[in-house]
This record gives structure tokens, C-alpha cells and sequence, in this order.
């Protein structure tokens, strides 16, 4: 069965630091995975998705993640946080086994300070 | 292109009441997915449609229910509301074509509260 667990409720970072979300997943098949923001008051949005290729996804609003075959996981970084980055992050996976069913993770809110 | 529609935007049910949520997708999408968002269990998938068919569904109970039109259009049914059915349910959309997924084009989402 598929599972996607992001195992921080929430993540604190300063302004101008790096910024990691972690994430990791469990699927019968190959992984396509995606990571989705949610802003308040505002629906989810698409960041990247990892489909096959490089392990290194660049996405929108300089995000990028990382997909470790071996470790299971897609964590989402950013080199230089922003505030306006503040937000609820989706971490998502399907299979590619014709399931066609995306599961996501719980969610990690994002809290930038200035 | 206008983008996930979902009516109405707020809805207010009381227990044993029936609902029906609607979505319009983008122009060209024929894949439509529900979710259910709670603040205690974040998304939980409710189906997958696909030119017509269900092509997959999540773990509720038979209360919960869909179907998708000719013109990719879906709407969802819960019926025998309950107190734990209040939550934000979310429509996304996407080309859906055989087995490569897009990603997933969210509407803004039903706010259905049950009293």
C-alpha cells in the first residue's frame, strides 16, 4: 500500500537560512512524487514533481528536492528562506502500477521568521 | 484558462441531511479527484475519476459517493451527514491520460460544516 510521511508538524527557520521539509514514502512500483504549498486562504498550488531522472527536481519559487532511491525519500529545500515561504507543505506520491491513487502526507507548516 | 471550480464555496448541514458538491475542472482535464482535508488528518483521498469510470477510491464508508458527466464535470454525494463530515473537501484536476500523471490543479475547495 502507498504511504507518505512527513515527520515534522512544523518547521522554524530565519529568514535568509536553508530550509529543509522532509518527507519520505513507501509504494509498490516507481514513485512519482510531488510536493504541493498551500498558502492561507489560498488552494494548493504545484511546487515540482520527480517522475524519472535526475534526483534533483528545481520547481517554482526556487524550491528543489532531492529523491533518495535508497533511503525512500524527497525532502524539499530551499537555499535562502523567505517569510512570504510561510505555509503548508504537501509532500504526495502515486504509483506507477496503474493504482491511480495520490496519497499524501500529513503536511508540514513552514513558519519563516524575518 | 479559468481554472478548478468547485460550488458552492460554503455549505451548513445538519446530521442525516444529504449533500451534493460539485467541480469543473480546467478545460481539457478528464481526470478529476476528492479529497477530504481536516485539520487532524490532513488530505485523505475519496476517488479518482476518469472519463466516466471510477478509477479508484479511498477508505469511507459507502455514504460517500461520486460520478463524473461526459464533459469531465463531477460532482460528489455524502449522504446520512454526520458531526465528522465537516471539512474542506477539495476537487483537483488534471490530463489524467493512461498511466503518466500531471500534476494536480486544485480547486478552492467546499467548506461543509454539520450541525
Amino acid at each position: 500500500a502507498q504511504s507518505v510521511a512527513q515527520p515534522e508538524d512544523q518547521v522554524n527557520v530565519a529568514e535568509g537560512n536553508p530550509l529543509t521539509v522532509k518527507c519520505t514514502y513507501s509504494v509498490s512500483g516507481n514513485p512519482y512524487l510531488f510536493w504541493y504549498v498551500q498558502y492561507p486562504n489560498r488552494g494548493l498550488q504545484f511546487l515540482l514533481k520527480y517522475i524519472t531522472g535526475d534526483n534533483l527536481v528545481k520547481g517554482s519559487y526556487g524550491f528543489e528536492a532531492e529523491f533518495n532511491k535508497s533511503q525512500t525519500s524527497f525532502h524539499l529545500k530551499k537555499p535562502s528562506a523567505l517569510v512570504s515561504d510561510s505555509a503548508l507543505y504537501f509532500c504526495a506520491v502515486r504509483d506507477n502500477t496503474g493504482g491511480f491513487k495520490t496519497i499524501f502526507g500529513a503536511g508540514t507548516r513552514l513558519f519563516v521568521k524575518a | 484558462k479559468a481554472g478548478v471550480t468547485q460550488t458552492p464555496r460554503y455549505l451548513i448541514k445538519t446530521r442525516g441531511q444529504q449533500v451534493t458538491l460539485s467541480c469543473s475542472p480546467i478545460s481539457g482535464h478528464r481526470s478529476v479527484s476528492w479529497y477530504q482535508q481536516t485539520p487532524g488528518q490532513g488530505l485523505q483521498f475519496l476517488f479518482e475519476y476518469f472519463s466516466e469510470t471510477q478509477r479508484n477510491k479511498g477508505n469511507f464508508p459507502g455514504r460517500f459517493s461520486g460520478r463524473q458527466f461526459s464533459n469531465s464535470r463531477s460532482e460528489m454525494n455524502v449522504s446520512t451527514l454526520e458531526l465528522g463530515d465537516s471539512a474542506l473537501y477539495l476537487c483537483a484536476s488534471s490530463l489524467g491520460a493512461g498511466r503518466y500523471v500531471d500534476e494536480q490543479f486544485f480547486g478552492p475547495g467546499t467548506r461543509l460544516t454539520v450541525l
